[in-house]
């Protein structure tokens, strides 16, 4: 299972576009990158999901460059409400052939007014 | 992507009792996932649960002490025995979901006195 990287924590200002980056070096080449938002007190949310190139929905886009050795989350204009652990995990896509997830620490998001 | 309900939310135990957690789906899945989330900490996976065989357990985690059913394709239950103030965490079911990675429980908030 690739393990990854990415920053403890981040604070940003509401409207303020957020990147966050991971880091995932050994990477495989059946490996799919998806991102999980996790609130307190719930469990992780599916954010996005992508194998290379750009990914873009109405939450978020993901940037994963050619070699695939990382990846950016980025979210347009936070609010408040994005306030939350953003986890990046590398893996298979899902479905019943699936392995699990190894979670890191994940990235504690603070959006500030 | 798929519905969990888990339950209980929340509960408070006392030392040497288990409790039971059940995770119920809204459709048919072969493999669920049974997570524990230690207070301010990732989430670190206990056992994989498919139906018609015995949970395969993780590194650090037995049979004895999480004891997993799997009855259907659509419910599980985590039974956590012998409870110690150590066991107090979170506890979360997920299943695996081919359109959108994998879906997670809210989770039950267990605090051991």
């Amino acid at each position: 299972l690739a393990k990854t990287t990415q920053p403890i924590s981040m604070d940003s200002y509401e409207g303020q576009e957020v990147n966050i980056t991971c880091s995932h070096n050994n990477i495989a080449t059946n490996d799919y990158i998806t991102w999980y938002q996790q609130f307190p007190s719930q469990g992780p949310r599916f954010i996005i999901q992508g194998y290379k190139t750009k990914v873009t929905n109405e939450v978020a886009s993901l940037f994963i460059p050619a070699d695939r050795k990382s990846s950016t989350l980025s979210l347009p204009r936070v609010s408040l409400s994005d306030t939350a652990v953003y986890y990046c995990l590398v893996g298979d896509k899902g479905g019943d052939y699936g392995q699990n997830f190894v979670f890191g620490p994940g990235t504690r998001l603070s959006v500030l007014p | 992507s798929a519905v969990i309900s888990q339950k209980p939310s929340r509960d408070i135990c006392q030392r040497g009792t288990s409790l039971t957690i059940q995770c119920q789906v809204d459709s048919q899945v072969t493999m669920m996932f049974w997570y524990r989330q230690q207070p301010g900490q990732s989430l670190t996976l206990i056992a994989t649960a498919n139906q018609g065989s015995e949970a395969t357990y993780e590194s650090g985690f037995v049979i004895d002490k999480f004891p997993i059913s799997r009855p259907n394709l659509t419910f599980s239950t985590l039974t956590v025995s012998n409870l110690s103030p150590e066991d107090s965490s979170i506890y979360l079911c997920s299943v695996s979901d081919r359109a959108d990675g994998y879906t997670f429980g809210s989770g039950t908030r267990l605090t051991v006195v």
